[in-house]
């Protein structure tokens, strides 16, 4: 079965301080991994995937296969960076299935 | 393109009421998912469709039903609505081969 645990509800960082938003998963197999995110008031979209290696918005994620996670970071963060983040991940089968993590608001103070 | 739309976009039912709600995308995806969003809860997979004529169980499937009943629209149906059924619901897709799901604006219901 796969799981995807993100630890904090809430992370609250004042501008300026860099973020990491916790995400550790278990699979048995490869994982692709992905980080939603959810303005308020707007529809969930991608934030950015592993495969690609991309840093979007300054977000960066690396994943580490040894300790399973996949922790998103920014050095500095913005105001506008406070929204619901979301880690995901998809069954690299035939299913396509994805799971995601209860998800960690984030509060960037000015 | 609409991408992925959901109706209605709010909802109120008595205990025990049946409603549908309908989801459709015009953007030729192969996979279809339906979640639902709770407070503390994140985002729960209620069952997914990974191409036309084909449903699976996600993790809390009880107390619902799905139809795919072609490429474009998955429906989710609740039978006899409970309180705990309260909550946001959210449509996606996702195209073969393709790493994004995309998702629909939500549907916010409330079982009284």
């Amino acid at each position: 079965a796969q799981r995807v645990t993100q630890p904090e509800k809430l992370l609250s960082v004042f501008k300026g301080a860099p973020v990491e938003l916790k995400c550790n998963y278990s699979y048995s197999g490869s994982p692709e991994l992905f980080w939603y995110v959810q303005y308020s008031r707007q529809r969930l979209q991608l934030l950015l995937r592993h495969i690609s290696r991309e840093s979007i918005k300054g977000f960066t994620a690396d994943l580490n296969k040894g300790e399973t996670s996949f922790h998103l970071k920014k050095p500095f963060a913005q105001e506008e960076d406070s929204a619901m983040y979301y880690c995901a991940l998809r069954d690299s089968g035939g299913y396509q299935k994805v799971t995601f993590g209860t998800g960690t608001k984030l509060q960037v103070i000015p | 393109n609409a991408g992925v739309t959901q109706t209605p976009k709010f909802q109120v039912l008595k205990t025990g009421q049946s409603m549908t709600l309908q989801c459709a995308q015009d953007m030729n995806h192969n996979s279809m998912y339906w979640y639902r969003q709770d407070p503390g809860m994140g985002l729960r997979l209620i069952y997914y469709s990974a191409s036309e004529g084909t449903t699976d169980k996600g993790e809390v499937p009880n107390g619902y039903n799905v139809s795919r009943l072609n490429k474009r629209e998955f429906s989710l149906r609740l039978e006899s609505a409970a309180p705990s059924q309260t909550s946001v619901y959210f449509c996606a897709s996702r195209g073969l081969n393709l790493d994004t799901q995309y998702f629909g604006p939500g549907t916010r219901l409330t079982v009284l």
